[in-house]
């Protein structure tokens, strides 16, 4: 139990594209979903907090209109990261967590990695 | 607010060894704890967790914390690592009060099992 699905796994972009990328709680309902950013070895970097059907909070530093976070739905929130420039290729990771399901853990994905040429 | 400490960024150690990785945190009120691993180009998976109750928790795969108050510490132990333990641990906490429980991360430890 506690699934958790990213999709792409793997994106390779032009500078000035846009990028969505999906977190999917698979077998429980998520109301709170957190998208996290990884440079290499180092720890995770929290970019945003998501409730379903409200707007995402941001932290400190994260500019929302570049990475855009729409949580529609108790399965399912997206991170578009727009315009995207070099300095934007980075391990994205998103985590949910659910009233349901031991609402004090976070179950991760496994990730997607983003590079943009 | 809350932070979390861990000690050591790399531990080498020989198949078979025992291994103890380190974890302090700070903070004013009560926490969850995390032990979250990492493999190679991988999402986390949940490792171990202390919520509640008894102060020794363990993992299927032989791992196993254990909370100590007094010395806010959540070190992370197994008496014989095997080569596919080499990944990266991370420990966390978060507060628990409140619906969305932001996870404070430590800096993360790279275990090395070496043959």
């Amino acid at each position: 139990g506690a699934v958790v699905s990213q999709h792409p796994s793997w994106v390779i972009c032009k500078s000035g594209t846009s990028v969505k990328i999906e977190c999917r709680s698979l077998d429980f309902q998520a109301t709170t979903m957190f998208w996290y950013r990884q440079f290499p070895k180092q720890s995770l970097m929290l970019m945003a907090t998501s409730n379903e059907g409200s707007k995402a909070t941001y932290e400190q530093g994260v500019e929302k209109d570049k990475f855009l976070i729409n949580h529609a739905s108790l399965t399912l929130s997206t991170l578009t990261v727009t315009s995207a420039h070099p300095e934007d290729s980075s391990f994205y990771i998103c985590s949910a967590q659910g009233a349901a399901h031991s609402q004090e853990t976070q179950y991760f994905g496994p990730g997607t990695r983003l590079l943009v040429l | 607010a809350q932070s979390v400490t861990q000690l050591d960024s790399q531990v080498p150690v020989f198949e078979e060894a025992p291994v103890e990785l380190r974890c302090n945190y700070s903070s004013s009120v009560s926490v969850y704890l995390f032990w979250y691993v990492q493999y190679p180009n991988q999402g986390l998976q949940l490792l171990l967790k202390y919520l509640s109750g008894s102060t020794l928790v363990e993992s299927i795969n032989g791992f196993e914390a254990e909370f100590n108050k007094s010395q806010t510490s959540f070190h992370l132990r197994k008496p014989s690592v095997h080569i596919s333990d080499t990944a990266e641990y991370f420990c966390a906490v978060s507060t628990n009060a409140g619906n969305n429980r932001k996870l404070i991360w430590g800096l993360g430890t790279s275990l090395a099992v070496n043959p």
